[in-house]
C-alpha cells in the first residue's frame, strides 16, 4: 500500500458528461500528480501541484482542471467526456517539490460509454 | 524529441529463469532514471533509481544497470517468480525539478509462467 488513496476506482459514464476523481496523497507529502494511461500507451503527465498552488502542466486537455485543496487532497475534473477519455488515471504524491520518490495510488479506471 | 522506448514489448519465461528488459533514452538533460513494475490495473511501484554517476543499482532480485554514454539501461531479473509477472516501466527525468519532466516508456508486459 502507497498510502495514495484514489476514489472511485471505477467509474463508468456518458459521453458528454463531468466526473470529479479524488486523491489523498500521502500524510506529510506536498505534491499531487495527475496522470493518464490509456490502453496500451505510456503514462502520461496531465498537472502537478504543490501546497496547494499548480506547479507544472502537461498533455491536459483543457476540459481537464484540477485543483489541490488545504487539506492537500487534489481533485481531477474531466468534462464533455469523449470516448478517449477512457482510461486509468493514476494520482502520485511526493514529499516535495521534485521528483526524487514519488508514490502512485491505485489509479481510477474511467470508461465512457 | 525526449523518448523512452522499451524492448522487448512482451516476454514470456518459466518461472526461476532469468531475464533483462531493455531500455534506450534519448533524453536531455538527463536527470535520473528510474524502473518501474505494475501490476495489471494498479498503480506503479518504484523498483530502482539511478542518478547520472551511478551504473548500477540492486533491489532484491532486480538488478538496474544504467550507461549514460550509449544512453541504455537494462534491468536483470534473477530466479523469476511468478509475482514478476507485471509491465515493467522505464522513466527518464529530464534536467529539472518538476515531475511534469518525467519521460515514460511504454513498459515491457513480463508473463512468469509455471
Amino acid at each position: 500500500d502507497s498510502g495514495v488513496t484514489q476514489t472511485p476506482k471505477h467509474l463508468i459514464t456518458a459521453t458528454g458528461q463531468r466526473v470529479t476523481l479524488r486523491c489523498s496523497p500521502r500524510s506529510g507529502d506536498l505534491s499531487v500528480y495527475w496522470y493518464q494511461q490509456s490502453l496500451d500507451q505510456g503514462l502520461q503527465f496531465l498537472i502537478q501541484y504543490y501546497n496547494g498552488e499548480e506547479r507544472a502542466k502537461g498533455n491536459i486537455l483543457e476540459r481537464f482542471s484540477a485543483q489541490q485543496f488545504p487539506d492537500l487532497h487534489s481533485e481531477l475534473n474531466l468534462s464533455s467526456l469523449e470516448l478517449g477519455d477512457s482510461a486509468l488515471y493514476f494520482c502520485a504524491s511526493s514529499v516535495a517539490l521534485g521528483p526524487l520518490e514519488a508514490f502512485f495510488g491505485q489509479g481510477t479506471r474511467l470508461t465512457v460509454v | 524529441k525526449n523518448q523512452v522506448e522499451q524492448s522487448p514489448q512482451s516476454l514470456i519465461i518459466l518461472e526461476g529463469k532469468n531475464c533483462t528488459l531493455q531500455c534506450n533514452y534519448t533524453v536531455s538533460p538527463f536527470s535520473n532514471l528510474r524502473w518501474y513494475k505494475q501490476d495489471t490495473g494498479r498503480g506503479p511501484v518504484s523498483l530502482t533509481i539511478m542518478t547520472f554517476s551511478e551504473n548500477t543499482k540492486s533491489n532484491g532480485r532486480y538488478t538496474a544497470t544504467l550507461d549514460a554514454d550509449t544512453k541504455q539501461s537494462s534491468l536483470h531479473i534473477t530466479a523469476s517468480q511468478l509475482s514478476d509477472s507485471a509491465s515493467y516501466i522505464c522513466v527518464v527525468s529530464v534536467g529539472g525539478v518538476s515531475q511534469g519532466n518525467l519521460i515514460f516508456g511504454k513498459g515491457t508486459k513480463l508473463s512468469v509462467k509455471p
